[in-house]
């Protein structure tokens, strides 16, 4: 079945520590975004990436970095320069048509520092 | 920049009856996309309905509707006959131009038996 995967579910991290969550999809989208919830609050964009080799700055990227080598796979790094990175990290993809961007998602993933 | 904003953080609905859960947004561009996701307590969000901006005729899926205020900039949904499965938290969300999406907070949905 199409779809968005990510993983790992739940990740724990000492604080120092980089780690990265992978998101893979195999519905041949373009865009490709990666969003932060936290509880109470709506999601907040912190990278999208419409092209291969190419990815743009959401409104929260600071302390986070990605990469779009594969059009099918866009991992997030949570590095150790995220003050509060605790949260719940939703990856999401989009058939690029521009304004008309209804996202499909992945199952999310929880990650909390230790 | 764009803002959407839910003012019911809660709201509850009983079982076959009508609930309007309420959205507004502000922007000041004319050609845009606004959605409606849920997000059952599985976490994995799905879309529920969507409306463009464009047009005037207000979206409707099954029994999720919308009423869209262009003027007031404002998107509700309306969901007829509320089922168990209903349960959830609901986000508005906008798309622009660019095809970047900004979520309002989130209404949680009680169903009650």
């Amino acid at each position: 079945d199409g779809g968005i995967t990510q993983s790992p579910k739940y990740l724990f991290r000492k604080e120092g520590q980089n780690v990265t969550l992978s998101c893979e999809q195999n519905l041949n989208h373009d865009a490709m975004y990666w969003y932060r919830q936290d509880p109470g609050q709506g999601l907040r964009l912190i990278y999208y990436s419409q092209i291969v080799n190419d990815f743009q700055k959401g409104d929260i990227a600071e302390g986070y970095s990605v990469s779009r080598e594969k059009k099918e796979s866009f991992p997030l790094t949570v590095t150790s320069a995220q003050k509060n990175p605790t949260a719940f990290y939703l990856c999401a993809s989009s058939p690029w048509t521009g304004i008309t961007g209804e996202l499909f998602f992945g199952e999310g993933s929880r990650l909390t520092v230790l | 920049a764009q803002t959407v904003t839910q003012s019911q953080p809660e709201m509850s609905v009983q079982e076959a009856e009508t609930v309007t859960l309420s959205c507004t947004y502000d922007t000041s561009e004319s050609d845009y996309y606004l959605f409606w996701y849920k997000q059952p307590p599985s976490r994995q969000m799905i879309l529920v309905i969507r409306q463009e901006a464009y047009k005037q005729q207000n979206a409707t899926e099954n029994r999720f509707s919308v009423n869209f205020q262009k003027a007031a900039k404002s998107f509700s949904l309306k969901i007829s006959d509320s089922q168990l499965g209903d349960a959830a938290m609901y986000f508005c969300a906008y798309s622009d131009s660019a095809g970047k999406s900004t979520f309002g907070d989130g209404t949680t949905l009680t169903v009650k038996p």
